[in-house]
């Protein structure tokens, strides 16, 4: 089966840097995406990972070490806006994904 | 926007009633999934389909099924509903990422199910 572990609640303020860790356990591995989900809206994608290194997609990067089972979303220049709950979530093949329990991030200004 | 529309959005139903909730997308995708979203789990796969009349359990789905006879709708039903089913419902389809060569999830906007 497929477990993930990400903190339940993180927060920050406005214009820092903050990170979200995810660390998994999973019997097989295709890939390590993040969703975006505000309060009463639906989770959207914002970036995967296939390979061991970093994705950088705007204020958004993500990072994944397939060898320690671990990847992190990192924000930078936070906006009040970026305030939602992040999910990590692994591609278990069967076009399935096994998401995390999400984390909440409250922007503070 | 990946084309998915869920009905209803909201319902309200008493125990041991049968609901049929309806996800329907516009762009002949072929992997469609529901999820229900409660507070301290996350997103949990109840059923997926990989085509008409092809589906699968996920890992909650105890007290649903699911029916494909077209590829634009994926229906979930849940027999007698039950308190222990109030959740909030996703759909969702696969779709590739640009470039990336593997696929993501889109979802749809959610029914907020309630069982009294």
């Amino acid at each position: 089966g497929q477990s993930l572990e990400q903190p339940s609640e993180v927060t920050a303020v406005e214009g820092a840097i903050v990170q979200i860790n995810c660390t998994y356990q999973t019997s097989g591995f295709y890939g390590l995406s993040w969703y975006q989900q505000h309060d009463g809206g639906a989770p959207t994608f914002l970036s995967y990972n296939g390979l061991d290194g970093l994705e950088e997609t705007g204020r958004f990067s993500s990072f994944l070490s397939r060898s320690d089972s671990y990847g992190y979303l990192l924000l930078q220049e936070l906006q009040m806006k970026d305030s939602a709950s992040y999910f990590c979530a692994v591609g278990g093949g069967g076009n399935k994904l096994t998401f995390g329990t999400g984390t909440q991030l409250k922007v503070e200004l | 926007d990946a084309g998915i529309t869920q009905s209803p959005r909201h319902k309200v139903t008493e125990t041991g009633t049968p609901v049929t909730l309806r996800c329907h997308q516009t762009e002949n995708h072929r992997y469609m999934y529901w999820y229900r979203q409660d507070p301290g789990h996350g997103l949990r796969l109840i059923h997926y389909s990989y085509g008409v009349k092809d589906t699968d359990k996920g890992e909650v789905s105890d007290g649903y099924s699911v029916s494909r006879s077209k590829t634009e709708d994926f229906l979930l039903t849940l027999e007698s509903a039950t308190s222990s089913q109030t959740s909030v419902y996703f759909c969702a389809i696969s779709e590739p990422i640009a470039g990336l060569g593997t696929d993501t999830q889109y979802f749809g906007p959610g029914t907020r199910l309630t069982v009294l």
